[in-house]
């Protein structure tokens, strides 16, 4: 079974400054999909970026980059230039394709202060 | 256009008595996700709907917990009874899966918190 794991439950940054989170995840599958989703208080998930294994470029969106370490199993996510609205619950997903259809498996989640 | 839509945003009852949450996905998609997300936990897969049917539903409770999908768009996720520990979030999901194709986005609806005293 595939497990992902984020080992900082919380986070903090100053406004404008960089931050990193950390995702580790465990499957036997070479063809699979990884994810960043942002949880803000509203409670509604919202996709941040996403990279697909079989790419070995890293995926940008914006302020928003990974570090994608497919040997080491490795996901993080760099946010640049930090804002407020950056505050929330980030969430580490994989994805495979099994029985014709993709299921996402989360991690705990990250929650992110941003520090004005 | 819409997004996938919810109700009710927030639910309280006592334990013993039945719930039951709706789901509008985004029209045009076919498959619906029901997620469990405990306390500081990330969202957990209870069932997924391909149109009508339910093609994955190993981690429904099917002792109390029963979902239906008419007409293969909107869905309706009930408890029946419920205990304190369904105090949870219920997210609805969906996307438009397409035969052979790559990953589609799953577009999450805000979600129902349900409160068991």
């Amino acid at each position: 079974a595939q497990t992902v794991t984020q080992s900082q439950p919380e986070m903090s940054v100053q406004e404008a400054e960089t931050v990193t989170l950390s995702c580790t995840y465990d499957t036997s599958e070479s063809d699979y999909y990884l994810f960043w989703y942002k949880q803000p208080p509203s409670r509604q998930m919202i996709l941040v970026i996403r990279q697909e294994a079989y790419k070995q470029q890293n995926a940008t969106e914006n302020r928003f980059s990974v570090n994608f370490q497919k040997a080491a199993k490795s996901f993080s996510l760099k946010i640049s230039d930090s804002q407020l609205g950056d505050a929330a619950m980030y969430f580490c997903a994989y994805s495979y394709s099994g029985a014709g259809s993709y299921q996402l498996t989360f991690g705990k989640g990250t929650k992110l202060s941003v520090i004005p | 256009e819409a997004g996938v839509v919810q109700s009710p945003r927030y639910k309280i009852i006592e334990k013993k008595q039945p719930v039951a949450f709706w789901c509008n996905p985004i029209s045009g998609h076919n498959t619906l996700y029901w997620y469990l997300q405990n306390l500081g936990q990330g969202p957990e897969l209870l069932i997924r709907y391909e149109n009508e049917e339910a093609v994955d539903d190993s981690q429904l409770p099917k002792d109390r917990f029963s979902a239906e999908r008419l007409k293969g768009v909107d869905s309706t996720l009930k408890i029946q009874p419920a205990e304190l520990g369904d105090s949870a979030v219920y997210l609805c999901a969906s996307s438009l899966e397409l035969a052979g194709g790559s990953y589609n986005e799953q577009f999450f609806g805000p979600g129902t918190r349900l409160t068991v005293l």
